[in-house]
C-alpha cells in the first residue's frame, strides 16, 4: 500500500521533444504528490508539485497531471532542454508530515541536443 | 545550494566498523530527516527529528541512530556496517513539520563499505 511504482526506469528525448514520466500510487490516503529534480553529485530539488484538488499544475514548461480516479500522476517537460537532463523522482505523501513521502525509484532522462 | 550541509561527502570503511554523518540543516529549519538511497532504488525514509526531539521513525536498522543536537544539527551514526549498507545518505530539512513548507536535500554523504 505504501509503494509508488515509477516508469520509464531511463527515457531519451531529443531537444525541444516532450519528455513523460509516470507514476501510480496505491493508498488512496495520500494527498501530497511532488516531483524532485536530481543532478548528479547534488540532492534532489522540489522541482513542482501537486495536491488531490486539482487534476492539472503546470509551471513553466513542467506539467503535472493528475488522475485520482486511476491513482496515477505524470510529469510532462515540453520543449525538452539538455539542461534537463537529470534524474527525476516522484512521491507521494500525507499532508501531515514529509516523513510519510514515499518515493519512486526514479528516471534517469537525458535530452540529446 | 539548498543551504543544508553534509560532510563528510565521500567515506570508505570496513565492514563492522561505525561511521558518522553530519547534517546542517537550513537556517531556521526545525526539522531535520534523513534518506538513504541504494543503487537504482528510490530515497528511503530513515528518521526524522523536529527541534531537538524525535518525530518519526521509518525502514531504520537497529545498528543505525540519530540525534539533533541543540544548535539543531544532527548526526547519523551507523555501527557494525556491512557490505549493504553501502548507500547515498541523504540529510533533507524543512521549517516545520508538516509539508505546508518545501523539503530541502543536501548533497549527500556516499558511504562505500568494503
Amino acid at each position: 500500500q505504501q509503494q509508488v511504482k515509477q516508469s520509464p526506469q531511463s527515457l531519451i528525448v531529443q531537444k525541444g521533444g516532450i519528455s513523460i514520466i509516470n507514476c501510480a500510487y496505491e493508498n488512496t490516503a495520500f494527498d501530497y504528490f511532488p516531483w524532485y529534480q536530481q543532478f548528479p553529485g547534488k540532492g534532489p530539488a522540489l522541482l513542482i508539485a501537486i495536491r488531490p484538488d486539482v487534476s492539472e499544475k503546470k509551471e513553466g514548461r513542467f506539467t503535472i497531471s493528475f488522475n485520482k480516479s486511476a491513482k496515477q500522476f505524470s510529469l510532462h517537460i515540453m520543449d525538452s532542454q539538455p539542461g534537463d537532463s537529470a534524474t527525476y523522482f516522484c512521491a507521494a505523501g500525507l499532508n501531515t508530515g514529509f516523513q510519510k513521502l514515499v518515493f519512486g525509484t526514479g528516471t534517469r532522462l537525458l535530452v540529446s541536443p | 545550494d539548498s543551504g543544508v550541509t553534509q560532510t563528510p561527502k565521500h567515506l570508505i570503511t570496513a565492514t563492522g566498523q561505525r561511521v558518522t554523518l553530519r547534517c546542517s540543516p537550513r537556517s531556521g529549519d526545525l526539522s531535520v530527516y534523513w534518506y538513504q538511497q541504494s543503487l537504482d532504488q528510490g530515497l528511503q525514509f530513515l528518521i526524522q527529528y523536529y527541534n531537538g526531539e524525535e518525530r518519526a521513525k521509518g525502514n531504520i536498522l537497529e545498528r543505525f541512530s540519530a540525534q539533533q543536537f541543540p544548535d539543531l544539527h544532527s548526526e547519523l551514526n551507523l555501527s557494525s556496517l556491512e557490505l549493504g549498507d553501502s548507500a547515498l545518505y541523504f540529510c533533507a530539512s524543512s521549517v516545520e513539520a508538516g509539508v505546508h513548507g518545501e523539503l530541502f536535500f543536501g548533497e549527500g554523504s556516499r558511504l562505500t563499505v568494503l
